[in-house]
Order: C-alpha cells, then sequence, then structure tokens
C-alpha cells in the first residue's frame, strides 16, 4: 500500500499570503495518478488537481500542482477567505487507492 | 451537470449490515467507474472500492471480504453493502464518480479522479 504522508499536519497563514502544501508518497506515483482535494467542515470533498498538476473544471488559477515520483505540491498563490479548509492528496495509481492524512490551513 | 444523491440508514447495531445507494442524475452510468469513500469522524478519507458500470469490481483489501458493490444501470444507481459492521465502521460515506479518461488531441489519456460527490451519509455502529 502506498502511504501518503502530508506536511505540515497544519499551516496558519494570513489571506493573501502564499500557501505550499507537500505531499511525500511512500513509493513512486505517476504523476498521472495524483490528485488534491479541499474539504470543507461538514461538505464533501471538492477535486482541485488532477494528473500533479491539471486544475480540475471551475479550479481558480491560484491553485497549482507539481512534482513528481514521491514528491508533489499544492500551491495557493494568493489565499483568500473561503480556502481556509482542509486539504487531502490522493493516489489512484496502485490500488487500494489512497488519501493524504491531510493539511488543516487556517487563518492566522 | 452530474449530481450524485445518496442515502441509506444511519443508524446500526454491532453485526448488522450496512446499506447505501447512490443515485446519478444530469449523466449516464455507463462509461464511468463509481466508488466509494468513508472518513471516521474527525479523521482521514479511505477508500472502499469501485466499480465499473458493466459490474467489474475493485475492492480495498482491508475491507474486501465484507464489502459488495453492484450497480443498476437501468435505475441509474449504484450500492454499497458492508456486513458485519462494527464501532470501526462509523463513519461519513460518500458515494463518488471515478472519471479515468481525458480525450485529448485524438487520443485518451488516463487520468483518473474523484470529479463529483455525494452528499454524505454518517453510519453510526452502536449497540
Amino acid at each position: 500500500e502506498i502511504v501518503l504522508t502530508q506536511s505540515p499536519g497544519t499551516l496558519s497563514l494570513s489571506p493573501g499570503e502564499r500557501a505550499t502544501l507537500s505531499c511525500r508518497a511512500s513509493q513512486t506515483v505517476s504523476s498521472r495518478y495524483l490528485g488534491w482535494y479541499q474539504q470543507k467542515p461538514g461538505q464533501a470533498p471538492r477535486l482541485l488537481i488532477y494528473g500533479a498538476s491539471s486544475r480540475a473544471t471551475g479550479i481558480p488559477d491560484r491553485f497549482s500542482g507539481s512534482g513528481s515520483g514521491t514528491d508533489f505540491t499544492l500551491i495557493i498563490s494568493r489565499l483568500e477567505h473561503e480556502d481556509f479548509a482542509v486539504y487531502y492528496c490522493q493516489q489512484h495509481g496502485s490500488s487500494p487507492y489512497t488519501f493524504g492524512q491531510g493539511t488543516k490551513l487556517e487563518i492566522k | 451537470q452530474v449530481q450524485l444523491q445518496q442515502w441509506g440508514a444511519g443508524l446500526l447495531k454491532p453485526s448488522e449490515t450496512l446499506s447505501l445507494t447512490c443515485a446519478v442524475y444530469g449523466e449516464s452510468l455507463t462509461g464511468y467507474y463509481w466508488s466509494w469513500i468513508r472518513q471516521p469522524p474527525g479523521k482521514g478519507l479511505e477508500w472502499i472500492g469501485e466499480i465499473k458500470y458493466s459490474g467489474n469490481t475493485f475492492y480495498n483489501p482491508s475491507l474486501e471480504s465484507r464489502v459488495t458493490l453492484s450497480v443498476d444501470t437501468s435505475k441509474s444507481q449504484f450500492s454499497l453493502i458492508l456486513s458485519s459492521v462494527t464501532a470501526a465502521d462509523t463513519a461519513v460515506y460518500y458515494c463518488a464518480r471515478v472519471f479515468h479518461y481525458d480525450y485529448v488531441g485524438g487520443s485518451y489519456r488516463h487520468y483518473p479522479r474523484f470529479d463529483s460527490w455525494g452528499q454524505g451519509t454518517l453510519v453510526t455502529v452502536s449497540s
């Protein structure tokens, strides 16, 4: 099973700042199988990024993804209030498909 | 735009069987895979399994002995059954569509992702 480890566990930033979230895999993951999801309290997760760097439909361009191999990154260039949430990375290349434990992005 | 609406019993006793159904609106089941994911209260996400519209199934080995997924294309629905539940199965259960292939530049690219989700159903297992 591929374990995805996200860091930091909690990130405290202010609106307008840049957020950098990391996802490290225990084994190599093809970029095409790495995605990022945003979850707000009481809501289902929402797809942000797939294929490591492709934005899902309707996702603003302040969200960007990058990485390859075992190290992947989600960047939010200028935080807006609605961006404060929990973010999960996920791999869909090797069963069982797994999620990271999440990074909570909170307002400083 | 595809919408998923799910339902099922929210309170079970240990050893009972969990049963959830997810209806798909605005898109055919055909051509897609459909998945179930769960989230224990305050914790992360766990993939349970997914089913192709044709009925092929793929399960998380940790749950495979207790899980059955099925699809009913005539009703545009797919379902989850989890047997012999315990308190450890208490979670919000989500159904989701798995979008596998993009058609770009004359060819298909495999970029699987959970692109549409149901609203979630809290299932509590308690005696």
